[in-house]
């Protein structure tokens, strides 16, 4: 089946800072998902990102679905962007979650 | 407007007992989803139920079963517990569901004990 899988597993960055999260998928899809899940569990869809570039406020994400990736940017972390990032994909009427990238904001 | 919510939040049982976990979508949302995550993992896809019908199905055991009543709320159960059932459990809406580009939104879960 599809893979999905994120680099790094673990980051932790100052207050301010900015990063680069990324996923890798082993087969051609269109339907590319980031989702944020904060430290009491509350998943949030972040974007729905098929292709291109989309941005909102502080954050950004690109697919470039040829090369068979995603990456999501945060720009001037804040303590309330820690947690964890997913990136997901669709296949078959099923939901795939990559294992994720946890984020640790420090003020 | 209420967002989706699920009872119960947190859940103790002891092995080979059953359990009954509910979820209340979005209003208007027709679609509720169900998710295993377990600690350090992320979520795994159970089902998909879209107008009280079986949309989609994951890679899990006949022990778990789920239906969708006709105002669109959702019950999932767990038959014959196993402590490898301990999860937090995630219910998610969407106005039509299985598709990528309708966002689902996600209860706060129940977390499950099996002990």
């Amino acid at each position: 089946g599809i893979q999905v899988e994120q680099s790094p597993p673990d980051l932790i960055l100052q207050e301010g800072a900015n990063s680069t999260l990324r996923c890798n998928f082993s087969d051609s899809v269109n339907n590319l998902q980031w989702f944020h899940q904060n430290p009491w569990g509350q998943l949030i869809n972040l974007f729905y990102i098929p292709s291109g570039t989309k941005q909102n406020g502080r954050l950004s994400a690109t697919t470039v679905a040829t090369e068979r990736y995603s990456l999501l940017y945060i720009s001037s972390s804040q303590t309330t962007d820690s947690g964890v990032y997913f990136c997901a994909l669709w296949r078959d009427d099923k939901i795939i979650f990559g294992k994720g990238t946890r984020l640790h904001i420090l003020p | 407007d209420a967002g989706v919510t699920q009872s119960p939040t947190h859940l103790i049982k002891t092995r080979g007992q059953q359990v009954t976990l509910r979820c209340s979508p979005i209003s208007g949302h027709k679609s509720v989803s169900w998710y295993q995550q377990v600690l350090g993992q992320g979520p795994q896809f159970i089902f998909q139920y879209y107008e009280k019908e079986e949309r989609g199905r994951g890679n899990f055991p006949d022990r778990f079963s789920a239906r969708q009543f006709p105002n669109y709320s959702s019950e999932l159960n767990v038959n014959a517990l196993l402590l490898g059932d301990s999860a937090l459990y995630l219910c998610a809406s969407s106005l039509v569901g299985g598709r990528a580009a309708d966002t689902q939104y996600f209860g706060p879960g129940t977390r499950l004990t099996v002990l």
